[in-house]
């Protein structure tokens, strides 16, 4: 069974510090992962993904994302936070008996101070 | 432009009537899903099509009603609307290994 656990529901940081927002997933199979983002009022868009070779992905909007086999994490970072950074962001395995079922942590609310 | 689509994007209704929310998708995918996402920002799946067939059916109760015309559509059907309905509802579809989410339905029971 596959299953994601983001740590911190909520995350504040300083415009121009570096984000840093926390998932483990459990996966009894090789997991396909993924983040993706949430603005207000808006559905989900995705930020990067991992499924295969390089373990460090790159996404959009300067995000990117480690693949640790060893820890089951794919924690998500930034550098440098922008003001436009402010959402939420959802963790996420793919599975499922038929490899269709995504299955999303509990979300993490991002705030950016400025 | 190619996307998933949904309507309406707002609907307010009583306890106990019945309503639809539509979902289209032009990006040629085979599997579609309905979430809900509650004011806490859970995500729940609650169904999903992959050509036209029900592959996933959550727990969620049997007034929720989902029906696939076509591989672009997936529509839900809610019955006897409840005050605990009200949240988000986004459809999303998907081929190979990302899901591509429509701009959300909020319901809201009056």
């Amino acid at each position: 069974a596959q299953s994601v656990t983001q740590l911190g529901s909520h995350v504040s940081v300083s415009e121009g510090a570096l984000v840093l927002l926390r998932c483990n997933y459990s996966s009894s199979v090789p997991p396909y992962l993924f983040w993706y983002v949430q603005y207000p009022n808006q559905g989900l868009q995705l930020l990067l993904k991992y499924t295969t070779g390089a373990t460090l992905v790159k996404g959009i909007n300067g995000f990117e994302a480690e693949f640790k086999k060893s820890e089951t994490s794919f924690h998500l970072t930034k550098p440098s936070a922008h003001m436009s950074d402010a959402a939420e962001y959802f963790c996420a395995v793919r599975g499922g008996r038929t490899g269709n079922q995504f299955y999303f942590g509990t979300g993490t609310s991002l705030t950016v101070i400025p | 432009d190619t996307a998933v689509s949904q309507t309406p994007k707002y609907l307010v209704t009583q306890m106990g009537n019945d309503k639809s929310i539509k979902c289209e998708q032009n990006l040629g995918h085979d599997t579609m899903y309905w979430y809900k996402q509650d004011s806490k920002k859970f995500l729940k799946i609650m169904f999903s099509y992959n050509n036209k067939e029900l592959i996933i059916n959550e727990t969620v109760p049997n007034r929720f009603s989902p029906k696939s015309p076509d591989k672009a559509h997936l529509n839900l059907h809610i019955n006897s609307l409840e005050l605990g309905d009200s949240a988000v509802y986004f459809c999303a579809s998907s081929r190979d290994y990302e899901q591509y989410f429509g701009p959300g339905t909020r319901l809201t029971v009056t």
